[in-house]
Order: structure tokens, then sequence, then C-alpha cells
């Protein structure tokens, strides 16, 4: 079945760094891939969608210019954290739609720690 | 705004009895509606999902009901077991429109042995 491989799963860095974060269709095209983030025990929140070959289309309140996405292939989707702060310590993963039965194929996500 | 809703954070059920989740969305224009299971720093297992023009969808122990004129829809699992213990989001989509997938908020879901 579809796959979506994502990278780091886990990764510690300090405040004012920057971190980037790719998800990699292995098995299908994803001309489309959506981004969230998961803070502890409350839902997955959607923060934009990357689209092959054009701009990353934000959710209200998502703040573009520190949450930069780029989808530079079929098959890869980057987001990398700007600036990193505490507060930006979250869970992030990715997901792109798939052909599949079930619709939406999940990266393994990556938990971020900015210390 | 939450356009989907999961009004028990948690339910707590007994091996063997039923579970049901509910969910409750605001948006007219979901037509595809999905279940999934996550545990901690993993990425969501899907469990059913139903399209719209069904009320109904069964797949082995689970079964998803929609009612699409009070916007709700529920995942029964039966029988429980303790390894169905673990957070359940429901999540819909638009469709062809923007394909987005919105979740709900989420519930625990407890098995006792």
């Amino acid at each position: 079945g579809a796959v979506v491989s994502q990278h780091p799963s886990r990764v510690i860095c300090k405040s004012g760094t920057s971190v980037k974060i790719e998800c990699r269709s292995l098995d299908f095209q994803a001309t489309t891939m959506f981004w969230y983030r998961q803070f502890p025990k409350q839902s997955l929140m959607l923060m934009a969608t990357s689209n092959e070959g054009s701009k990353a289309t934000y959710e209200q309140g998502v703040e573009k210019d520190k949450f930069l996405i780029n989808h530079a292939s079929l098959t890869l989707s980057t987001l990398t954290v700007t600036s990193a702060h505490p507060e930006d310590s979250s869970f992030y993963i990715c997901s792109a739609p798939d052909s599949s039965n079930y619709g939406y194929t999940f990266g393994s996500g990556t938990r971020l720690t900015v210390v | 705004d939450q356009q989907v809703k999961q009004n028990s954070p948690s339910l707590s059920v007994q091996e063997g009895r039923i579970s049901i989740l509910n969910c409750d969305y605001t948006n007219s224009m979901f037509d595809y509606f999905l279940w999934y299971k996550k545990y901690p720093a993993e990425g969501p297992t899907f469990l059913i999902s139903i399209s719209s023009i069904k009320d109904k969808n069964e797949d082995g122990r689970f079964t998803v009901f929609l009612n699409k004129s009070a916007k709700h829809l529920s995942l029964h699992i039966v029988p429980s077991q303790p390894g169905d213990s673990a957070v359940y989001f429901c999540a819909a989509s638009d469709g062809g429109a923007t394909n987005k997938l919105i979740f709900g908020t989420g519930t625990l879901l407890a098995v006792q042995p």
C-alpha cells in the first residue's frame, strides 16, 4: 500500500534555530501534502496544505513565515520551523491523499522539542 | 471554529461489551468520513470510513453509522477488546473541493479486562 516516510521521528533543538521535517511518498506521487500539529491530549490541527509546484496554503492563524513549506517534487514535501521557540514544541505529522481505499496516508510523525 | 467535534473526551467499557464513540460535524460540505485510532507519538491508524451516500458501513468488529440530517456519525466496536484502548479520532473531508481532512477532538477509549 501507499507509504509516506517522515523524518526525523524526533528532534531536539535550541531556541532560535531552524528545524526541517521531510515527508516522502515512497510508492505514489503526492501532488498534495497536508501538515498537522498535535499538542498533548489535543486534536490534530491542520496547519497548511502544500501543493507541488505552487505556494502552500495556510490555515487561519498559522504563521507562514515561521512554518515554511516546500513541495519540491511529486514525492517530497518539507516543513521548516524557523527560529524555533519552546512553544513550537509539538508533534508534527504529514498526510497525503492517495488512491487506496483509505484515502489518506500518514507519516509516522515528528516529535519536536525546543529547549 | 471546531468543525468536527467529539463531545466525550473519554470512555470506559468492559471487555466484550460494545463501545460507541460519537462525532458531530457542522460543515455540510463534508462528504467523506473516517475513523482513526491513535497512540501517542505515532501516526493515526485508519479503521473505517463512510461516504455520505451511505448510512452504514461495517468491517469486522467496527461499524460506522452516519446520520446526515443530524450531522452525526458514530463508531461501534463490538465486542470491545483491551487492545482497542487508544485515542479515537473521527475525521471529515469535503472530497474533491479541497480534499482537506479535518479531525475531531478525540475520545480516549479504555477497555477494561
